[in-house]
């Protein structure tokens, strides 16, 4: 069962790239949420789907854009890279009520 | 939107001893409280969660309380472990559980677990 995958593992970028960032998860949760992490600073919420066909702004969406694909998928687009975008992405799933259930994240470094 | 506060961001425990870790929220919404354990190079995994009907859950070496008056809520791990070591972050959300839709969480700094030989 391999839950939350995310793809690549790894990325480093120039500025002004632009890539997308792949999830997938294989438990049937209606709900996706991409979150990036940086040093000191947690977690933060950058968009979130609550069903298919729909997505939200969290904390900090500026820079980003998402993509509700189907129901497994939930795709997360860098336009025009900055250094500021450098960071540690994490996608997550759940099912309403439950427990939000973590992919192991793509580390992006933008020169 | 919700707040969420954790202390200390760095804790150090000899083994065997007890670990606690504090966080408190802003938003009295609040009715879901996850704790999550994140290992090197790893995503965040869910190790307890209590929400607000509940004041208190353990699960063997571990044990969340919630106090909703004072909008905080810790982590209690007892007998610490080498394997222990680790960060931790606690969280908060007005999760719905039926209907509409699933907030995203919002995550308190994160501690950083050291437990020593």
């Amino acid at each position: 069962n391999a839950g939350v995958t995310q793809t690549p593992k790894f990325q480093v970028l120039k500025t002004g790239q632009s890539m997308t960032l792949q999830c997938a998860q294989d438990m049937n949760h209606n709900s996706m949420y991409w979150y990036r992490q940086d040093p000191g600073m947690g977690l933060r919420l950058i968009y979130y789907s609550a069903s298919e066909g729909t997505t939200d702004k969290g904390e900090v969406p500026n820079g980003y854009n998402v993509s509700r694909l189907n129901k497994r998928e939930f795709s997360l687009r860098l336009e025009s890279a900055a250094p500021s975008q450098t960071s540690v992405y994490f996608c997550a799933s759940s099912d309403l009520g439950l427990t939000q259930h973590f992919g192991d994240g793509t580390r992006l470094s933008i020169l | 939107g919700e707040n969420v506060e954790q202390h200390p961001s760095t804790l150090s425990v000899q083994e065997g001893d007890s670990a606690v870790i504090k966080c408190t929220y802003s938003d009295s919404a609040s009715n879901y409280f996850p704790w999550y354990k994140q290992e090197l190079g790893k995503g965040p995994q869910l190790i307890i969660d209590i929400r607000s009907n509940v004041g208190e859950k353990k699960d063997q070496r571990i044990a969340v309380t919630l106090n909703k008056t004072a909008k905080h809520f810790s982590l209690h791990i007892t007998e610490t472990q080498p394997e222990d070591s680790a960060v931790y972050f606690c969280a908060a959300t007005p999760q719905e559980l039926s209907g509409g839709g699933a907030d995203g969480l919002t995550f308190g700094k994160g501690t950083h677990l050291i437990i020593q030989p």
